[in-house]
């Protein structure tokens, strides 16, 4: 069945970095979403990517699509205190229904 | 605007016990879904309505897992008897439209401790 993987697990930075989490999936995917989850908190949605090379922008945060709609990434720039937490993609096969995979998130940590 | 609402936000109860759920999703949503959330494996679907009609639920874990959604707004899950390696931390969710391009919003979690 599809499998959506997500690395690293864990991530922690100095207040200032540049921060990366990938997302892969063993089939194409129709769209791919993106969540943050706060410590204690519930996943929250960020963003959706639906096209082959996609690139979306919310002020620090950059996300990609890639052009096999199979990988996807998420960049923070200069991270802050604000970014901590669980970052998560979930991916949609193509072809009728078919329901959101979630990868196992990558775990931010910033230091200050 | 009223987001997802969950009850109760925590539950500590013996093995054995039946333990109820409840959601109240975003009005005018009419996709559902319940989620697990567990260290070991992740955030994990367990059932999906459409139109208060259950479309998928290929994640229940086994028999003793039950969800209903009597209407549009309300659904329940159901555990019966209650496991220890049923604690974790039990999502609702919500969204408009079928389950293809719209983004889902999550409610706050029932954490649910079995001892």
């Amino acid at each position: 069945g599809q499998q959506v993987m997500q690395i690293p697990q864990y991530q922690h930075v100095q207040e200032g970095e540049d921060f990366t989490t990938y997302c892969n999936s063993s089939t194409t995917l129709s769209n791919i979403q993106w969540y943050k989850q706060r410590p204690g908190g519930h996943p929250v949605f960020l963003i959706q990517l639906v096209k082959s090379g996609e690139v979306k922008k919310q002020k620090r945060l950059t996300f990609q699509f890639g052009e096999a709609k199979k990988n996807s990434s998420l960049h923070i720039t200069a991270t802050q205190t604000t970014d901590v937490g669980t970052y998560f993609c979930a991916g949609r096969g193509s072809g009728g229904y078919n329901k959101l995979i979630f990868g196992a998130g990558t775990r931010l940590a910033v230091h200050p | 605007d009223a987001g997802v609402i969950q009850s109760p936000r925590h539950e500590v109860t013996e093995m054995g016990q039946e333990v109820t759920l409840r959601c109240k999703p975003i009005s005018g949503h009419n996709s559902l879904f319940w989620y697990r959330q567990t260290m070991m494996r992740g955030l994990e679907l367990l059932i999906y309505f459409n139109n208060n009609v259950p479309i998928d639920d290929s994640g229940m874990p086994e028999d003793r897992f039950s969800a209903k959604m009597p209407n549009a707004s309300f659904s329940t899950l159901k555990i019966q008897p209650s496991e220890p390696r049923d604690s974790a931390v039990y999502f609702c969710a919500s969204s408009l439209g079928g389950a293809t391009n719209q983004p889902q919003h999550f409610g706050d979690g029932t954490r649910l401790s079995i001892l």
